[in-house]
């Protein structure tokens, strides 16, 4: 069954840019009509959707963070990528990668992967 | 993009039912039939438990089940187990602007 799993660096300094990857196993990624997207989520608090990227490249953003999220895809090597850039300790969170179908419906997660924003 | 309003907390004893509303707006939970319910144990992801509003993937047991009325949905958990505390979110798409917006989160305790 298809899995996903992020990585990348669990501390960042204020004003650099977050880089995160999401890797997809047990099938491919462009397989079937599926948009794939990352959702944060800071300690004790709620979920909040960051983004979303088609297999074409397509994309699009929570107008809150549209101006410091790009999100890429590598159908090669089945991964998707999102870069924040001049963090603070506000995006201090769990991000989260996770496919969403047709309908609307987030139904694979990645474990999530801790971003402490902190100098 | 306002987050979509739930209880903070719900609770009940095991065998018991417990229903968690969701209230949005014209324009997320009352414009489309794409709510979806997220279950959360502590330090794990969200699992998938009701999409477009009452349908349950495979796996999710039969007392869990969705509903909408206006702009408000709701999950009811019946025959309440220990294994179904946790956090509970809902979502909902949100049209070609905002597309996906989530619950603020309801706690679910078995007494």
């Amino acid at each position: 069954q298809v899995q996903l799993q992020e990585s990348g660096p669990g501390l960042v300094k204020p004003s650099q840019t977050l880089s995160l990857t999401c890797t997809v196993s047990g099938g491919s990624i462009s397989s079937g009509s599926y948009y794939w997207s990352w959702i944060r989520q800071p300690a004790g608090k709620g979920l909040e959707w960051i983004g979303r990227i088609y297999t074409s490249g397509s994309t699009n953003y929570n107008s809150s963070l549209r101006s410091r999220v790009t999100m890429s895809v590598d159908t090669s090597k089945n991964q998707v990528s999102l870069e924040l850039t001049s963090v603070t300790p506000a995006d201090t969170a769990v991000y989260f990668c996770a496919r969403i179908t047709t309908r609307a419906a987030f139904d694979i997660w990645g474990q999530g992967t801790v971003v402490t924003v902190s100098s | 993009q306002s987050a979509l309003t739930q209880p903070p907390s719900a609770s009940g004893s095991p065998g018991q039912s417990v229903t968690i509303s969701c209230t949005g707006t014209s324009s997320d939970v009352g414009g489309y039939n794409y709510v979806s319910w997220y279950q959360q144990h502590p330090g794990k992801a969200p699992k998938l438990m009701i999409y477009e509003v009452s349908k349950r993937p495979s796996g999710v047991p039969d007392r869990f089940s969705g509903s909408k009325s206006g702009n408000t949905a709701s999950l009811t958990v019946s025959g309440l187990q220990a294994e179904d505390e946790a956090d509970y979110y809902c979502s909902s798409y949100a049209g070609n602007n905002n597309f996906y917006v989530f619950g603020t989160g309801t706690k679910v305790t078995v007494l």
